[in-house]
């Protein structure tokens, strides 16, 4: 069974430009979450879902962040305008059901110049 | 609210040698408690979980951990660590209804 798919799992752009990652979550898990993980501030959720629904976004660093889950088989965290600060790994994971085990992708390294 | 202490940020055992990684956690009622291991350029994986029952749970890669209510702790124990267990642990509190909150991570240095 193909586990949480991220992609690109690498990206470089230049500061001022739209960043757009993606996440495919296994197949029949209700609960999405993506992370920021860094060295100086380590693993932070940034939001998560429930059948498709955010249910938490309390994480979400500024206005300039946005996560959306069309259908229950993919998930977008958008950064626009993006800023150096944003450079990090974003990861996504996905669980059965909110409190269960979480699965985790292998995440996408972002460099803004 | 919920949270999680993992008190070593970096730990060196040497191969063979046994291992503990300590965590205490916060939550009001009965945790659902995890840990998890990262390698490097990869997402984090699961090695074991509680729920409820039997206090003393066995995980993946010859791991086990020990829930202990009235310290509040879910220590992570290895008799003999391999070279190939270097990586980072977190530990995480959770809730049947509710998102996990993960420690800041422990670090195993494994010697040769």
């Amino acid at each position: 069974d193909a586990g949480v798919i991220q992609s690109p799992r690498h990206e470089v752009t230049e500061m001022g430009q739209e960043v757009t990652l993606r996440c495919k979550p296994i197949s029949g898990h209700n609960s999405l979450f993506w992370y920021r993980q860094t060295m100086m501030r380590g693993l932070e959720l940034l939001i998560y879902f429930n059948n498709n629904v955010p249910i938490d976004d309390s994480g979400m660093p500024e206005d300039r962040f946005s996560a959306k889950m069309p259908n229950a088989s993919f998930s977008t965290l958008k950064i626009q305008p993006s800023e150096p600060r944003d450079s990090a790994v974003y990861f996504c994971a996905s669980s059965l059901d909110r409190g269960q085990p979480q699965h985790f992708g292998d995440g996408t390294r972002l460099s803004i110049l | 609210a919920q949270s999680v202490t993992q008190p070593d940020i970096h730990i060196t055992v040497s191969e063979g040698a046994s291992l503990e990684l300590r965590c205490n956690y916060s939550y009001g009622a009965t945790p659902y408690l995890f840990w998890y291991v990262q390698s490097p350029g990869q997402g984090l994986q699961l090695l074991l979980k509680y729920f409820s029952g039997d206090t003393l749970v066995q995980g993946i890669k010859g791991f086990e951990a020990e829930f202990k209510r009235s310290q509040s702790s879910f220590n992570l124990r290895k008799p003999s660590v391999h070279w190939s267990d270097a990586a980072e642990y977190f530990c995480a509190v959770g809730a049947f209804a509710g998102k996990s909150t993960f420690g800041d991570g422990t670090t195993l240095t494994v010697k040769p």
